[in-house]
């Protein structure tokens, strides 16, 4: 059965600094994979995605994620995080047309 | 491109009322339509799967004479919350996925549906 673990609940980082969120997948197959980050109230906004090809994948505001199949792992990374980037990041894998999502990391950044 | 609309974004109800949310793909056609709960603080929960011209395929748990879809074009698709109560309070997020785009669903910016 597929799953997305997304460990870490809740991050706090200082404005500047670097930043990774973790996931785990677990799937039968190579999985189609995303990022998704919703601020409150907000719908989704899809951050980056990984379908195949390069395991580097970049995305929009600064992201890049890094599929790694031995570890079965799509981290995301932003190299120096800012204020706007508060928000809850999701991420999620789809083999067919559903996606299943992890718990969700909330992000926050202070000053 | 691939853009999604919810409307109402917000909508306050008295229990026992019927609301509908509705979910428009606006610049593609949408062979499939997806609608998602999320409780407080949590994440997305699948409720229910709907193809134009079929009937919606539901989630276990899932209650398909209280949500009731409908996905009757390429392009809208609503969910009617029938006979609601304040436990169906939360916030819906409908998806779409258009013909031809592999995998990659778009999310519109969802409802806050408050039942007192």
């Amino acid at each position: 059965a597929q799953s997305v673990t997304q460990p870490d609940i809740h991050i706090t980082v200082s404005e500047g600094a670097s930043l990774e969120l973790r996931c785990n997948y677990s799937y039968g197959a190579t999985p189609y994979l995303f990022w998704y980050v919703q601020s409150p109230g907000q719908g989704l906004q899809l951050l980056l995605k990984y379908f195949s090809g390069d395991t580097l994948v970049q995305g929009i505001k600064g992201f890049e994620a890094e599929f790694k199949r031995s570890q079965s792992s799509f981290n995301l990374r932003k190299p120096s995080v800012h204020w706007s980037d508060a928000a809850e990041y999701f991420c999620a894998l789809t083999g067919a047309n559903n996606l299943f999502f992890g718990t969700g990391t909330r992000l926050t950044v202070i000053p | 491109g691939a853009v999604v609309s919810q409307h109402p974004s917000r909508v306050i109800c008295k229990s026992g009322t019927s609301v509908k949310i509705e979910c428009r793909s606006l610049d593609f056609q949408a062979t499939t339509m997806f609608w998602y709960r999320q409780f407080p603080k949590q994440s997305l929960m699948l409720m229910a799967t709907s193809n134009e011209g079929s009937k919606a395929t539901y989630e276990q748990g899932v209650e398909k004479d209280k949500f009731l879809i409908n996905h009757a074009s390429l392009t809208l698709s609503t969910l009617t919350v029938t006979s609601a109560h304040p436990e169906d309070s939360s916030f819906y997020i409908c998806s779409a996925i258009g013909q031809g785009v592999r995998n990659e669903q778009y999310f519109g910016p969802g409802t806050r549906l408050t039942v007192t």
